[in-house]
Parts: structure tokens; C-alpha cells; sequence
């Protein structure tokens, strides 16, 4: 079974920071991550995705995230973070053998402090 | 073009009672998937219902069950509350074929048990 695991349960940092999260999963077949972001109050957005092609992908609000097929890694990026940014942060993984269903990792608090 | 909605918003219940959760999909979309985000934690899969079958079913006891109408909208039962069945439900959309797999969430339904 598919599995997901987000490093760092908690981040706290300043306005215009560089922010990246870690996100590895656990399947050896052919795979399609998403980032998604979950803000105070609000429902889960697609951050961005991943299916094919260039292992770089670009999100909206910055956010870009980069695909490393030998480490079964998707990590997140963003170059320089804004108070806005302030959410909660999840991996997931859809594994085509599985249907369309998700895997979720266990998220990512992120802080921004103005 | 409405997003996914899901009602009620917030439920009280007793242990041992019954629940029921709707959610209606995105406009033009065919596939509910159903999740559980325990306080957290990352959604867990429950099931997801195309053509007004289940198609596939994460690792959730038999007292979780579904239904899926004709117009594409769902319900979410849930039998013989236990505590731990406190949770957010979340419903989410999308298209079964077209090669996208894009889950759209809706707001969620808060559900505690007492």
C-alpha cells in the first residue's frame, strides 16, 4: 500500500523566507503527486500537481515543487514567503494501479510571522 | 460555477447514533470521493462512488457506508457512532476518465461524537 510522509510537522518563519517542505512516499509505480493547501478557515486548494513530464512543476502563489523520481520525493518550494501564507500543507499521492482515490500526508503547519 | 458543497456544517451526535452526510459534486463532475481528517492529521481515504456504485474503499469498517444519486450527489452513513469517529468529512470531486484525476474538496462537515 501507498504510504506518504511529511518531514516536519511544524515551521515557523519570517516574511520573505525561503520555505521547503519535504514530502516522500512509498510506491513503486507510476504516481501523481499534488500539493495542497489548507488556510485557516477554509477548504483544501490544489496547490499544484504532478502527472508527467517535467519533473518541475509551478504552482499558483509562487509555490513550485520539484518531482525526484530516485528518492520517491516531491518537495515544496517557495522562494520568499508572505504573511499570507500562513496554512496548513499536504502531500498527496495517486497511484494510477490504485484509481484516482489519495493519500495524504500527515501535513505541515507552516507560521509566517509578519 | 458552484464548487463542491457539503451540508450540514457542523453535527453533534451521541455514541450509538446515526449519521448522514451530503455533499454535492462540482458542476460536470461524475466521481465522489469521501475522506476522514482526524485533529491533525491528513485526510484518510473512505470510498469514492461512480455511477452510483462504490468503486473503491480505503480501510474503514463496514459502519461507514455511502450512496450515490443519479444527479452525482452523495451521502456519507456512518452507524453506531463511536468517539472516534469525531471528525472533519470531506467530500471531494472530480472526473473518473480524462486523464486529470483533480480532486476538488468541499468545506467539510464537522462532526463531533459525545
Amino acid at each position: 500500500a501507498q504510504s506518504v510522509s511529511q518531514h516536519n510537522h511544524h515551521v515557523i518563519l519570517s516574511e520573505a523566507a525561503s520555505l521547503e517542505l519535504g514530502c516522500n512516499y512509498s510506491y513503486g509505480g507510476t504516481v501523481n503527486l499534488f500539493w495542497y493547501v489548507q488556510y485557516p478557515g477554509q477548504h483544501l486548494q490544489l496547490l499544484l500537481k504532478y502527472f508527467s513530464g517535467d519533473p518541475l512543476v509551478k504552482g499558483i502563489k509562487g509555490f513550485e515543487a520539484e518531482f525526484i523520481k530516485s528518492k520517491f520525493s516531491f518537495n515544496l518550494r517557495k522562494p520568499s514567503v508572505q504573511w499570507s501564507d500562513t496554512a496548513e500543507y499536504f502531500c498527496a499521492v495517486n497511484a494510477e494501479a490504485a484509481g484516482n482515490k489519495l493519500t495524504f500526508g500527515g501535513g505541515t503547519r507552516v507560521l509566517v510571522k509578519p | 460555477d458552484a464548487g463542491v458543497t457539503q451540508s450540514p456544517t457542523h453535527l453533534i451526535k451521541t455514541r450509538g447514533q446515526q449519521v448522514t452526510l451530503r455533499c454535492s459534486p462540482k458542476s460536470g463532475h461524475d466521481t465522489v470521493s469521501w475522506y476522514q481528517q482526524a485533529l491533525g492529521q491528513g485526510p484518510q481515504f473512505i470510498f469514492q462512488y461512480y455511477e452510483e456504485e462504490e468503486r473503491q474503499r480505503g480501510n474503514f469498517p463496514d459502519r461507514f457506508s455511502g450512496h450515490q444519486f443519479p444527479n452525482y450527489s452523495s451521502e456519507l452513513n456512518v452507524n453506531a457512532l463511536l468517539l472516534g469517529d469525531s471528525a472533519l468529512y470531506l467530500c471531494a470531486s472530480s472526473f473518473l476518465y480524462g486523464g486529470a484525476y483533480e480532486q476538488y474538496f468541499g468545506p467539510g462537515t464537522r462532526l463531533t461524537v459525545t
